[in-house]
């Protein structure tokens, strides 16, 4: 089954205390992205990478560092996370092609306290 | 950069139509998309129109693209309870340096009422 896979669905963490939050697909896919959902912001691309060892900044990069180690995993790292950081976070992967669907993961829940 | 708008929020009654409208941003877009989230999930694609179309129908769902206007409407036709949920349009942006951009936009929440 086609899938992106995004752990953990749920974290409550401390000011200051780096987490990462994982991501993993099975598709094969050179594209993979993180984005931010925010109440009326909609979706914004916080990293984004189109092949192994190539990330660049999306929207809101600010405060979040990625990496393209293997092609199956991205995980989004916050060295230090702070209150606005607060968040549902989304992983997607798709292919290089304009016409392909994106996938996303289930989401994480991220609260900073 | 610049954002893709829509309104934040929808409510029609149970058969009635919906019609979510959406502002994109890059006139050079090829495609441009529907996806639908459905409480406490991630999103999922529901529909794309490609940029020399005008529209598109796929049973209940009808896409309609004004180019000159950058404008993408969604319509769904005999809306059900199951059709609540977040829909984002989204707009593909070819890279300077080659590669694609997907940039969604700011979501419309849509509630069906009985």
């Amino acid at each position: 089954e086609a899938q992106v896979t995004q752990n953990p669905r749920y974290l409550i963490t401390v000011t200051g205390k780096k987490l990462t939050v994982t991501c993993s697909q099975n598709m094969n896919h050179e594209y993979m992205s993180w984005y931010r959902q925010d109440p009326g912001l909609g979706l914004r691309q916080i990293y984004y990478s189109m092949n192994v060892e190539v990330t660049d900044k999306g929207d809101v990069p600010e405060g979040y560092k990625v990496s393209r180690k293997e092609k199956r995993n991205f995980p989004l790292i916050l060295e230090s996370p702070s209150p606005n950081q607060t968040s549902l976070y989304f992983c997607a992967s798709r292919g290089p092609r304009e016409d392909t669907e994106a996938f996303f993961g289930q989401g994480t829940r991220l609260t900073v306290v | 950069g610049e954002d893709v708008e829509q309104s934040l929020f929808l409510s029609v009654r149970e058969g009635d139509s919906s019609v979510i409208n959406c502002t994109y941003t890059d006139s050079s877009s090829t495609y441009l998309y529907w996806y639908k989230q459905e409480p406490g999930a991630g999103l999922q694609l529901l529909t794309y129109i490609f940029s020399n179309m005008d529209m598109k129908q796929d049973q209940r769902l009808t896409v309609l693209l004004n180019k000159k206007d950058k404008h993408l409407s969604l319509r769904i036709a005999d809306t059900q309870t199951g059709d609540s949920a977040i829909y984002f349009c989204a707009e593909i942006s070819i890279l300077t340096g080659g590669g694609n951009k997907l940039t969604f936009g700011t979501g419309t929440q849509l509630k069906v009422e009985l």
